[in-house]
């Protein structure tokens, strides 16, 4: 079964500290991709996704993410964080299959704390 | 305004009851899914449907029921065969591009 691993569960960092979470999949096939952000008190919204073409996706809030097939990774970045990035960070990544797209497979999260 | 709606927001049940949480969206999609999110675990998915009058089994259903009757609607029922429910339960639906979109949950809690 396909698994998602974020092996950065906690991560504190100071205000304009560059981020990078990690996040590793384990299916060999072709995949769709996502960075999903959970605010506190806030439900989920989609940062960025990659289907196909260029492996450095930018999304919203200055969060840009990379997709390296030959690693199985797609790691999230900002170069410059803010005290308003504080929240739970989800990788998620969907199989595609010759019988269609199963449902996403998320990894377990890493709670992101900005100190300012 | 379209999107995910789920009720109720917090809902506490005693042990042996079955509950049921609903999800209405109106963006006209054609798949559902019913994910449980606990504290350093994730989401995980309970039961999926991609398209009206049928489901599947995601990767945690037991304890758990559905059913697809209409498109707008994937109401999830929490049996009490269900050892452990008390949790964070995300419904959401996904696009054409495979978009998935979560609705804003519901915190189920056995007293």
């Amino acid at each position: 079964a396909q698994s998602v691993s974020q092996h950065n569960h906690h991560v504190i960092l100071s205000e304009a500290a560059s981020l990078e979470l990690g996040c590793n999949y384990s299916y060999g096939g072709t995949v769709n991709l996502f960075w999903y952000v959970q605010y506190p008190g806030q439900h989920l919204q989609l940062l960025l996704k990659y289907f196909s073409g260029d492996p450095l996706v930018k999304g919203i809030k200055g969060f840009e993410a990379e997709f390296i097939k030959s690693k199985f990774s797609f790691n999230l970045r900002k170069p410059s964080v803010q005290w308003s990035d504080t929240a739970e960070y989800f990788c998620a990544v969907g199989e595609v299959m010759d019988t269609g797209r199963r449902a996403l497979t998320f990894g377990s999260g890493t709670r992101l704390q900005v100190q300012p | 305004d379209g999107g995910i709606t789920q009720s109720p927001k917090y809902l506490f049940r005693k042990e042996g009851q079955n509950v049921t949480l609903s999800c209405e969206q109106n963006l006209n999609h054609d798949a559902m899914y019913w994910y449980r999110q606990d504290p350093g675990q994730g989401l995980r998915l309970i039961y999926y449907s991609q398209i009206v009058n049928d489901f599947q089994k995601g990767d945690i259903a037991e304890g758990y029921s559905v059913s697809r009757e209409k498109k707008e609607s994937f109401p999830l029922t929490v049996t009490s065969a269900q050892k452990n429910p008390t949790a964070f339960y995300l419904c959401a639906s996904r696009d054409i591009e495979n978009t998935i979109y979560f609705g804003e949950g519901s915190w189920l809690t056995v007293v």
